[in-house]
């Protein structure tokens, strides 16, 4: 089944201990992105990536790191959370085209205390 | 803001009815999309319309675009119980070749059986 995983489904963590959210893909797509969805704010891109070793940044990337080392990865590295990094992560991946919508995983909730 | 728009905010109808729900955006597109979440899970891609396209159909959605108003409308017929849940719009500006989808804020359904 064509889909993006990711993991964990929930975490709950404290202040300034590193994690790292697991994104996987295994439609051979070459764009991947990470937002993140909060009350009032709606979904809010942090991170993307056209390609292996292709990364940049989006709207809100402070705190925040990704790496691109492999086609089908694409991890979302908090060094040091803090509590204002609570919130509810998507990473969704597209064909370079983009012409037929985004897969996205099914979310990661994260509290940070 | 960069998000976009999205009426009503809220909108409750019995299975059976059709539901309308309003997206506008800000900046020329090059495709604007729907999307469906149901509670905290993650985004199901519905339907993706191209700028130069002004209607379209897929199953019981019907998308309309107009690009001089920067407006769309998702129209889901014959509704069911199942189709409880939030709806966005995304918009794909293609500038910078980012890929950024801006989302509106969404629209939260409930078909009552």
């Amino acid at each position: 089944e064509a889909q993006v995983t990711q993991n964990p489904r929930y975490l709950i963590t404290v202040t300034g201990k590193k994690l790292t959210v697991t994104c996987s893909q295994n439609m051979n797509h070459e764009y991947m992105s990470w937002y993140r969805q909060d009350p009032g704010l709606g979904l809010r891109q942090i991170y993307y990536s056209m390609n292996v070793e292709v990364t940049d940044k989006g709207d809100v990337p402070e705190g925040y790191k990704v790496s691109r080392k492999e086609k089908r990865n694409f991890p979302l590295i908090l060094e040091s959370p803090s509590p204002n990094q609570t919130s509810l992560y998507f990473c969704a991946s597209s064909p370079y085209d983009r012409d037929n919508g985004y897969t996205f995983g099914s979310g990661t909730r994260l509290t940070v205390v | 803001s960069q998000q976009g728009e999205e009426d009503p905010q809220a909108l409750s109808i019995q299975e059976g009815e059709n539901a309308t729900m309003n997206c506008s955006y800000k900046t020329s597109i090059n495709n604007l999309q729907w999307y469906r979440q149901n509670s905290g899970r993650g985004l199901v891609h519905l339907i993706l319309i191209r700028s130069n396209e002004r209607e379209k159909h897929s199953g019981r959605l019907r998308v309309t675009l107009d690009t001089s108003k920067k407006s769309s409308s998702l129209l889901i017929t014959a509704s069911r119980a199942a189709d409880t849940a939030s709806y966005f719009c995304a918009s794909d500006h293609g500038s910078s070749n980012t890929g950024k989808l801006i989302f509106g804020q969404g629209t939260t359904l409930q078909v009552k059986p």
